[in-house]
């Protein structure tokens, strides 16, 4: 199965400030990944789909890119709702996997 | 507005068996690929098994042949039969539409199962 590695596992940002975030596959996944945000207690949130596309109602700040293995989510200015850990996921193989999280966090 | 509500988490002990439910609104679960994914206390997330439109199942390696995926079309309910339980099935479970066999969206707020003795 394809293996999913988000870097770094915590990262500390300021309010207003950019956030960047890494996801590597152990493989091509192509455009096939798709990036969630969870907060405490609640059920992940889909951000973007086919690395690059926002979903319905994800804010303009919040994008996505990339393709192959390297997949990055850029925070364009983190918002106090912006902190929760962010989770990728790829759909090109079965099964679908998913990264082991980062956390972004209050600097 | 769609809502998926899962229901059927608590405590078991190793061995024992346990039936998760899904209920869906403004949604049809019948019409959709629907999905269980779970994620260990403090842990990342491991999608566990899905059951597609036309009904055929698929499972994740670490629940094969303990787990069982089904639907009930006119309570418009997903299910998520678990027997044969381990500690390391321990878990919130989610119940999740997998749009197009792609990514997964919207999702049910989760219910707890806690296997130990």
């Amino acid at each position: 199965e394809i293996v999913m590695t988000q870097s770094p596992a915590t990262l500390s940002v300021s309010p207003g400030e950019r956030a960047t975030l890494s996801c590597r596959a152990s493989q091509s996944v192509s455009s096939n990944l798709a990036w969630y945000q969870q907060k405490p207690g609640q059920a992940p949130r889909l951000l973007i789909y086919g690395a690059s596309t926002r979903a319905t109602g994800i804010p303009a700040r919040f994008s996505g890119s990339g393709s192959g293995t390297e997949f990055t989510l850029t925070i364009s200015s983190l918002q106090s709702e912006d902190f929760a850990v962010y989770y990728c996921q790829q759909y090109n193989n079965w099964p679908k996997t998913f990264g082991q999280g980062t956390k972004v966090e209050i600097k | 507005e769609v809502q998926l509500v899962e229901t059927g988490g608590g405590l078991i002990q190793p061995g024992g068996s346990l039936r998760l439910s899904c209920a869906a609104s403004g949604f049809t679960v019948s019409s959709n690929y629907m999905s269980w994914v779970r994620q260990a206390p403090g842990k990342g997330l491991e999608w566990v098994s899905v059951i597609y439109s036309g009904g055929s199942t698929y499972y994740a390696d670490s629940v094969k042949g303990r787990f069982t995926i089904s639907r009930d079309n006119s309570k418009n309910t997903l299910y998520l039969q678990m027997n044969s339980l381990r500690a390391e099935d321990t878990a919130v479970y989610y119940c999740a539409s997998e749009v197009g066999e792609r990514w997964f969206d919207p999702w049910g707020q989760g219910t707890l199962v806690t296997v130990s003795s």
